[in-house]
């Protein structure tokens, strides 16, 4: 089993539509989450962080269960601008010293 | 603007020789910065850890002697891919611990090896 896993996709969604993307994790003591952001050919930028109380950003919002390890984010009203791909990552130590990443999953939203 | 700057963005070179990737961080002090690769449709894997002034701590797999790591100050570390082959090409990703822990990515160099 990886130790991140997504659906790649890619995700085609109209402009406005809500999309949700789910991220399973093996380690079950992992401590931290986040969502990137990656546009083709740059770099990954960070989204968000993930908290277990869930937590909202704008349009975005992101979920943790610990009991069945996966984190989801959430977008609602999307954007053209949302085109990207999205990647879970996870850090199971703590301090971010080894991140580990997700393959993303790609979202392309149609005019 | 950048917090990370990462040089140069693009770079293509013959097979065998060698390319260096700097990687800065540039308004504060990084005792740790991060080299990763990323192959086309695949996830970011982290190649090794840089730590100011001692030796990189290479992952599983990743050759220290073709991937050299030097992080002489606490705003810089490079990574030299020495005798490059059409293989390594790739897009190679450095980030950057603050002391709260906090990453900032580079900007990411694209090596292509003709």
């Amino acid at each position: 089993r990886k130790e991140v896993e997504q659906d790649p996709g890619p995700f085609n969604v109209p402009e406005g539509a809500t999309v949700a993307f789910n991220c399973t994790y093996s380690n079950s003591a992992s401590q931290s989450f986040f969502w990137y952001r990656q546009d083709c050919r740059k770099e990954p930028k960070l989204l968000m962080s993930v908290y277990s109380s869930g937590n909202e950003d704008g349009r975005f919002t992101a979920q943790l269960n610990r009991a069945s390890q996966y984190i989801s984010l959430l977008i609602r009203d999307s954007k053209l601008s949302d085109s990207a791909t999205y990647l879970c990552v996870v850090n199971p130590r703590g301090n971010n010293r080894k991140l580990i990443w997700g393959l993303g999953t790609s979202l392309a939203v149609n005019p | 603007g950048a917090v990370v700057s990462q040089h140069p963005s693009w770079v293509i070179c013959k097979s065998g020789t060698s390319v260096k990737i700097e990687c800065r961080s540039l308004d504060f002090q990084a005792t740790t910065m991060f080299w990763y690769r990323q192959f086309p449709k695949q996830s970011l894997m982290l190649m090794a850890t840089s730590n100011e002034g001692s030796k990189a701590t290479y992952e599983q797999g990743v050759e220290k002697d073709k991937f050299l790591i030097n992080h002489a100050s606490l705003t810089l570390s490079t990574l030299t891919v020495t005798s490059a082959h059409p293989e390594d090409s790739s897009f190679y990703i450095c980030s950057a611990m603050t002391d709260g822990n906090t990453i900032y990515f580079g900007e990411g160099s694209w090596l292509t090896v003709v």
